[in-house]
């Protein structure tokens, strides 16, 4: 069993409104992932993390924005959510592996249960 | 363009039987392919992961291969169960950074019927 959390599981909320959807991981992992997925559809990745104070942007363009102050918790924010945010928002998370690409075995993302939020 | 493409979209099958689920990809260059199993609503969970130079790995009643040459891997469930009615995602990672960014597919929908 992963331990990774995602809080809250499910969330219905107003336009305009801001929110904030809590991941957190007790792995010591220290890439940390969002991602994005419609009903049906592949996931897209929208913010990751290399480590503490570190956050990219992801392959889809996100209104959302992300923090990484300490290594368990990844916190992903909508400061005016909309209805076309509405969507299931996963979080992972793996191991940062120390040797080159090349020499990179590949190591396994943990995923959390998921957010899925309805904006309204 | 780096894809991951699986078939069939959906499958229905009944309970006891087997069922056999393919993966092509084009993410170059490639460092290892991982199956996933995603309930409705839920995250998902890795079945198995292969490297370049595995052909085939189990994992109880879940059989992945891999075809590096082709680049197609496939998912073999054997006796299936009610159970393993959920999407199957197949996840390729590239080598080309440091990341090893995941490429996804949209997964395959299986249905188990009693």
């Amino acid at each position: 069993e992963a331990d990774i959390y995602q809080t809250p599981r499910y969330l219905v909320i107003g336009t305009g409104k801001k929110i904030t959807l809590e991941c957190s991981q007790t792995m010591g992992h220290d890439k940390m992932y969002w991602y994005q997925q419609d009903p049906g559809m592949e996931l897209h990745l929208i913010h990751y993390s290399y480590g503490v104070n570190s956050t990219e942007k992801g392959d889809l363009s996100s209104e959302s924005t992300v923090s990484r102050i300490r290594t368990e918790h990844f916190p992903l924010t909508l400061e005016s959510a909309r209805p076309s945010h509405t969507s299931q928002y996963l979080c992972a998370s793996s191991e940062l592996t120390q040797g080159s690409p090349l020499q990179d075995p590949g190591t396994e993302a943990f995923f959390g249960q998921g957010t899925r939020l309805t904006v309204v | 363009k780096n894809q991951v493409e699986q078939s069939p979209q959906s499958l229905i099958i009944l309970e006891g039987k087997n069922c056999t689920l393919q993966c092509n990809y084009t993410v170059s260059p490639f460092s290892n392919l991982r199956w996933y199993k995603q309930d409705t609503g839920r995250g998902p969970v890795s079945l198995t992961i292969m490297t370049f130079s595995e052909n085939t790995k189990s994992n109880g009643r879940y059989t992945a291969t891999l075809d590096a040459d082709t680049k197609q891997s496939s998912l073999h469930i054997t006796a299936s169960q009610l159970s393993d009615s959920a999407s199957y995602i197949c996840v390729v990672s590239d080598r080309g950074s440091t990341l090893g960014r995941l490429y996804f597919g949209r997964g395959t929908q299986l249905t188990v019927w009693p």
